[in-house]
């Protein structure tokens, strides 16, 4: 039963250009997201995070979206740089349970 | 000055073989949690420990045994490996409030053969 779910294990973008990754989930207790940039061999890093309360949240070039009625978030970035080539992982918690639900994750490559 | 840190990064074993996975965090934090990527890459928490007190044991198999010494410390032990235990297990921390982002460590590749 897999909660959190990104449908598209890959995504090819050119430099400078804007990249759209997203994230879909089925239990509407979630009310914590959090995106998760992975490089080979390294551990998950911390990129960007929205509450349920807010519909947007910007971090220099990253911005998430959350559209709670459509249990759907994304994250954009703009303008994407060849460092950007990673494993994005959308995760999701909920007031009360610690613990993170991570969706498979979608492999961004950034084209020079 | 590494945050979260595991040793070993990668452990090849044999089957039926005992092995220990010991993680590390210099952050202060007060809760540390075990997840396991499988081959599918789906990232999945296993145990979570806050201030040395076990808070979260997802369906695990009870070969797995997670000790806390202390606080900045979390280690994994498995009895009895098994094929399918084959994966990259990462270690995280998070500080003492709801709703805040895990650091991760850099993980374990751990092998069975």
């Amino acid at each position: 039963d897999q909660q959190v779910k990104q449908n598209s294990p890959s995504l090819s973008v050119q430099e400078g250009r804007i990249s759209i990754l997203n994230c879909d989930y089925t239990n509407s207790m979630f009310d914590y997201f959090l995106w998760y940039k992975k490089y080979p061999a390294e551990g998950p890093t911390f990129l960007i995070s929205i509450s349920s309360i807010k519909d947007k949240n910007e971090d220099g070039r990253f911005t998430v979206f959350l559209n709670k009625s459509a249990k759907h978030l994304s994250l954009h970035i703009v303008p994407s740089q060849p460092g950007d080539s990673a494993v994005y992982f959308c995760a999701a918690s909920y007031f009360g349970n610690e613990k993170l639900t991570f969706g498979t994750g979608t492999r961004l490559t950034i084209i020079p | 000055d590494t945050a979260v840190s595991q040793t070993p990064k990668y452990l090849v074993t044999q089957m039926g073989n005992d092995k220990s996975i010991k993680c590390e965090q210099n952050l202060g934090h007060d809760t540390m949690y075990w997840y396991k990527q499988d081959s599918k890459k789906f990232l999945k928490i296993m145990f979570s420990y806050n201030n040395k007190e076990l808070i979260i044991n997802e369906t695990v198999p009870n070969r797995f045994s997670p000790k806390s010494p202390d606080k900045a410390h979390l280690n994994l032990h498995i009895n009895s490996l098994e094929l399918g235990d084959s994966a990259v297990y990462f270690c995280a921390s998070s500080p003492p409030r709801q709703n805040n982002e895990q650091f991760f460590g850099p993980g374990t590749r751990l092998t069975v053969l």
